[in-house]
């Protein structure tokens, strides 16, 4: 079956620097990637997506990267704020089906 | 205001007992689905809608039901509940046709089965 890794450890890292996320998966091709960020009680909230044919995308301050060969996706936060802190959730999605999702890595910056 | 209105927020219930969560979206999504998320193991599909009249089964369905009779509505039902089933329980829903705005999630249900 398909399975997501997001590092269950949380990432700490000071204001102004660059955070970068991973996202592997295996047993699974998918034709995208999704990107969430979740707040502490409060549900997923979509970000962004990248397609399999793209190898990066960029929305604002967010960059991410597809590399469908290593089986794994970068989400890099530059010029990051302590506002930016939080549990960030990938996606791997085929078609309609229903997504699965990783169980996210936490991020926290200090200012 | 736009978006996925869950409720209750909080629930308590006794083993044995059986309540609905309700979920209702107004941006005329065709596809809705229930999550569970549980600490460390991220969201877990519990069952899905790809429209009105159409349901199927995701990746944990057991002690759970759905229906969904409306486009707007899509209510979880547990049957006869467990402390297993304690969890923060999350509705989504999306278009069916695309991805690119991906899924718009309600804000959540956090239920405690004592």
């Amino acid at each position: 079956s398909q399975k997501i890794e997001q590092n269950s450890e949380a990432l700490n890292i000071q204001e102004g620097k660059t955070a970068t996320l991973t996202c592997n998966y295996t047993n699974y091709s998918p034709a995208y990637l999704q990107w969430y960020r979740q707040d502490p009680g409060r549900g997923p909230v979509f970000l962004l997506l990248i397609r399999e044919n793209e190898k990066e995308k960029r929305k604002e301050r967010l960059k991410v990267t597809f590399d469908t060969t290593l089986k794994q996706s970068l989400f890099h936060i530059t010029a990051s704020q302590p506002a930016d802190s939080a549990t960030y959730l990938c996606a791997p999605g085929k078609g309609r089906r229903a997504l699965t999702f990783g169980s996210g890595t936490r991020l926290q910056v200090q200012p | 205001n736009a978006g996925v209105t869950q409720t209750p927020k909080f629930q308590v219930l006794k083993t044995g007992q059986s309540m609905t969560l309700q979920c209702a979206q107004d941006m005329n999504h065709e596809y809705m689905s229930w999550y569970r998320q549980d600490p460390g193991m991220g969201l877990r599909l519990i069952h899905y809608s790809v429209g009105a009249g159409i349901t199927d089964q995701g990746e944990v369905p057991n002690g759970y039901n759905v229906s969904r009779s409306t486009t707007e509505d899509f209510p979880l039902r547990l049957l006869s509940a467990a402390p297993s089933q304690t969890s923060v329980y999350f509705c989504a829903s999306s278009y069916f046709d695309t991805m690119e705005y991906g899924y718009t999630f309600g804000s959540g249900t956090r239920l405690t089965v004592v």
